[in-house]
């Protein structure tokens, strides 16, 4: 089974720290994907990666960064975490072809920004 | 991406089949259906996806209508763990993102 593994379940920060939110997949999938989740407002897009090194900005990319040093690690970035960043953080990987692929979940990070 | 049309919730008994409707009156040809659950506290899973042709794996089946407007998840013996948040969902082939957009979904609730 594909087995996406997210640094923490549970983060809390404060305002103006740069947050870090590590994700690892252990099936060789070329794609891999940020959302976060909110009440009422479904899953959002944040960054998505398609190989070593890419990315492409989602729907909501501002305020983060993403980085992807080794084809199984896609790490998110909260530059300098705010209140709205409050949510439940997704990562999600793949095999190549963007439409037809499942995605693979994490179990969620959820972070709190005081 | 087109829209999907789901109850808001379902009820059905422990070891029951359970039959979740889904419409996608305005699908085009090219889009796949996928269906996605999530349990509490965890993140999606996905259960199952198909184009033209019904489809089954060990969770779940896939029923897609001749016309393709409409598809219904089939869990063939319901269990408490089955218990979760169910998302059909239209995926345009050849899209750029790969995104997935997650409507309000079904809340199925599976009794003892």
């Amino acid at each position: 089974d594909v087995k996406v593994t997210q640094s923490s379940r549970y983060l809390v920060k404060r305002t103006g720290e740069k947050v870090f939110l590590e994700c690892v997949q252990d099936m060789d999938h070329e794609n891999m994907f940020w959302y976060r989740q909110d009440p009422g407002l479904g899953l959002r897009l944040i960054y998505f990666s398609y190989d070593v090194k890419m990315k492409e900005k989602g729907d909501i990319p501002e305020g983060y960064s993403v980085s992807r040093e080794k084809k199984e690690r896609f790490s998110l970035i909260l530059e300098s975490a705010s209140t709205n960043q409050t949510s439940m953080y997704l990562c999600a990987s793949s095999l190549q072809g963007l439409s037809n692929q499942p995605q693979h979940f994490g179990d969620g990070t959820r972070l709190s920004i005081l | 991406d087109a829209k999907t049309t789901q109850p808001n919730s379902m009820e059905s008994n422990e070891e029951e089949p359970v039959h979740l409707p889904c419409n996608h009156s305005t699908i085009s040809g090219t889009d796949y259906i996928h269906w996605y659950r999530q349990l509490p506290s965890q993140g999606p899973e996905y259960v199952i996806h198909g184009l033209t042709s019904n489809v089954n794996n060990r969770m779940a089946s896939l029923a897609i209508a001749e016309d393709r407007k409409s598809s219904t998840l089939i869990l063939h013996r319901a269990t408490l763990r089955d218990a979760a948040v169910y998302y059909c969902i239209l995926r345009a082939h050849g899209s750029n993102t790969g995104k997935l957009i997650f409507g309000q979904g079904t809340t199925l609730q599976v009794k003892p």
